[in-house]
């Protein structure tokens, strides 16, 4: 099981707003950086979120990303059927002397 | 632009071994850190091993350590992952990762290359 926790899945609307949860500990979240991944059917995983909440070159402000003691957030607004994906959070655990993730969160834009 | 680019996957029986390579192009590898990350069927992403810079320090998920052994040559640009005793739950698609900016972020990614474990 993942060191990092979110949920399995997430579902809204075209248009809508949705947000993903990733719990952690002191280890990780509380006292390092996290990043947020998306991947895409087939597809490599993409950095879409650095350092808690910075937006890498050419991803779209719809986009953002939040952290508060050992818990972090990924939004999404103007959900398109485009980013019907899977999406991890991640961050280096100084315990383990590691990147660790979350089980990941397949989001549907139904 | 940053490259990534795994090659070295295939079928291989429970017991052996193999060796990944990524080759990295577009940024100066020798200065950054690297990671390789695997995602077996139906499972989430899995970090697997780091390597610093120069390759001085190394770290491994404790579901490889012993088993793999991760490396570098910064005058290839090249990063390894040598894999022995495999076993089936090491069947994934393994991804080389550049850290840019700190551990706790993968920059850039692989297409991945899809390692199978099977008799």
């Amino acid at each position: 099981h993942s060191v990092l926790t979110q949920p399995p899945s997430v579902s809204a609307a075209p248009g809508q707003k949705v947000t993903i949860s990733c719990s952690g500990n002191s280890s990780n979240i509380g006292n390092n950086y996290v990043s947020w991944y998306q991947q895409l059917p087939g597809t490599a995983p993409k950095l879409l979120i650095s350092e808690n909440n910075r937006r890498p070159s050419g991803i779209p402000d719809r986009f953002s990303g939040s952290k508060s003691g050992t818990s972090a957030t990924l939004g999404i607004t103007g959900l398109q059927t485009g980013d019907e994906a899977d999406y991890f959070c991640g961050a280096w655990d100084s315990r383990l002397s590691g990147v660790v993730f979350g089980g990941g969160t397949k989001l549907t834009v139904l | 632009q940053v490259q990534l680019v795994e090659s070295g996957g295939g079928l291989v029986k429970p017991g052996g071994s193999l060796r990944l390579s990524c080759a990295a192009s577009g940024f100066t590898f020798s200065d950054n850190y690297m990671s390789w990350i695997r995602r077996a069927p139906g499972k989430g992403l899995e970090w697997i091993s780091y390597i610093s810079s120069r390759g001085s320090t190394i770290y491994y998920a404790d579901s490889v350590r012993g088993r793999f052994i991760i490396s570098r040559d910064n005058a290839k640009n090249s990063l390894y992952l040598q894999m022995n005793s495999l076993r089936a739950d090491d069947t994934a698609v393994y991804y080389c990762a550049v850290h840019y900016r700190g551990n706790s972020c993968l920059d850039y990614w692989g297409q991945g290359t899809l390692v199978t474990v099977s008799s």
